[in-house]
Order: C-alpha cells, then structure tokens, then sequence
C-alpha cells in the first residue's frame, strides 16, 4: 500500500486562500468518505483539521474546507493566517482495516 | 478530555525490540467506541500508520511491519502497547499513540509522541 500523494509545498500570502491536493486510488481515497486532513506545526502532534472529506471538528475555523472528486481529496484553507503556516497530511481509510497517509504538504504564508 | 502520553526507551540498539506505552488519561480506555492506535514518523518525513488495538483485543497491523509488530492492551492500567521487533536505524523515528473512532475513522487525539533511536 503506497502512501497518498500531496505536493511538496504550497504558498500563499495572508489573506488568501490554498489548496492541497492529496491523490489515491479506487482502493483508498476513491472507494471511501473517509479522508482526513491534520495539521502539524514544527515538533508537535498533528492535530485533526476535516473528517469524512469535509466535516469539521468543533474548534476548527470554517476558514477550512474538504472535498472529494474521484480519487483525490483537496483541503482549501481561505483567509490564510501566519498561524496556518504549518504540515498538512490526508488519511484515508483503505479498507481492510487499514489506513493511509499522504506524503505531507508545507504551507508558507508569505 | 482524552489525553494520551507516551512513554519508553528513547534508545534501542539494532536487532533489538522496541517498547512503548501508551497512558489514556480523561477517559477510559476501555470504550468501545474507539481503537487505539500507533503512528510514526522519521525526521523530516511523513506519518506511517503502525496498527491498531480495540478494547476486545483485537488487532490489525500496517503489512509493511506485520511480522515485526505487537500491540497489546491493559484495561486495568488504562494502556497499550508497542512492541517492534528486530529493529533497524530505519525504525528511527518519533512514534505517536492516537484514539481511532470505530465509526468515523479518525485519529481525533495524540500523543506528544515519543523520539526512539535505534543505534549501538
């Protein structure tokens, strides 16, 4: 099972809005609604960011969005803030009770 | 609120097994509403889900380590456990332990991870 596949980085400047793609297969990302999105600032533990493709825990801005189209799942984060500068890594259940993590995303706020 | 600590060697030599324990506090661990699971990452790199244990016992582990990993759980001490044997430099990373919910799929709590080397 390989791991999901997200760009290296992205960049935006406050205010605007980035979005990270995570890419998969019919096994993973396609065949469930159950992808993840954490973040994960410098030496700390990620924190869960959208559930089941695009539902957000209580707490987590609306400024963060998922979607799902096919095999790929996206997390778009509007109104980006110097805090959201940070390590962002989708999961996806694969079925078999196993799970998946994207290879990881850095977003600079410029 | 769950909260989830690590605890083990920070320092394994190569051949040799790797222990970790994992200390749920807020809440029991004996739910059954949740898996209990580890997750690693080497420096620099990504997260590797390493498995994961239900109140019941059961387990289901990441194939790329099945021959080498066992989690087990304590009920009574509100813990589980990490066992890799075998280890290698390339087992050399931070490992955290997290809560899996049964119904969503989600790692919703961490650990604040555990750095483990593997070195002579």
């Amino acid at each position: 099972q390989s791991a999901l596949t997200q760009p290296p980085s992205a960049s935006g400047s406050p205010g605007q809005s980035v979005t990270i793609s995570c890419t998969g297969t019919s096994s993973d990302v396609g065949g469930y609604n159950y992808v993840s999105w954490y973040q994960q600032h410098p030496g700390k533990a990620p924190k869960l960011m959208i559930f089941e493709v695009s539902k957000r825990p209580s707490g987590v801005p609306d400024r963060f969005s998922g979607s799902k189209s096919g095999n790929t799942a996206s997390l778009t984060v509007s109104g980006l803030q110097a805090e959201d500068e940070a390590d962002y890594y989708c999961s996806s259940y694969a079925g078999s009770n196993f799970y998946v993590f994207g290879t990881g995303t850095k977003v600079t706020v410029l | 609120q769950e909260q989830l600590q690590e605890s083990g060697p920070g320092l394994v030599k190569p051949s040799q097994t790797l222990s970790l324990t994992c200390t749920a506090s807020g809440g029991s661990i004996s739910s059954g509403t949740y898996y209990w699971s580890w997750i690693r990452q080497p420096a620099g790199k990504g997260l590797e889900w390493i498995g994961r244990i239900h109140t019941s016992g059961s387990t289901n582990y990441n194939p790329s380590l099945k021959n080498r990993v066992t989690i087990s759980i304590d009920t009574s001490k509100n813990q589980f456990s990490l066992n890799l044997s075998s280890v290698t430099a390339a087992d050399t990373a931070v490992y955290y332990c997290a809560r899996l919910g049964l119904g969503t799929r989600l790692f919703d709590y961490w650990g604040q991870g555990s750095l483990v080397t593997v070195s002579s």
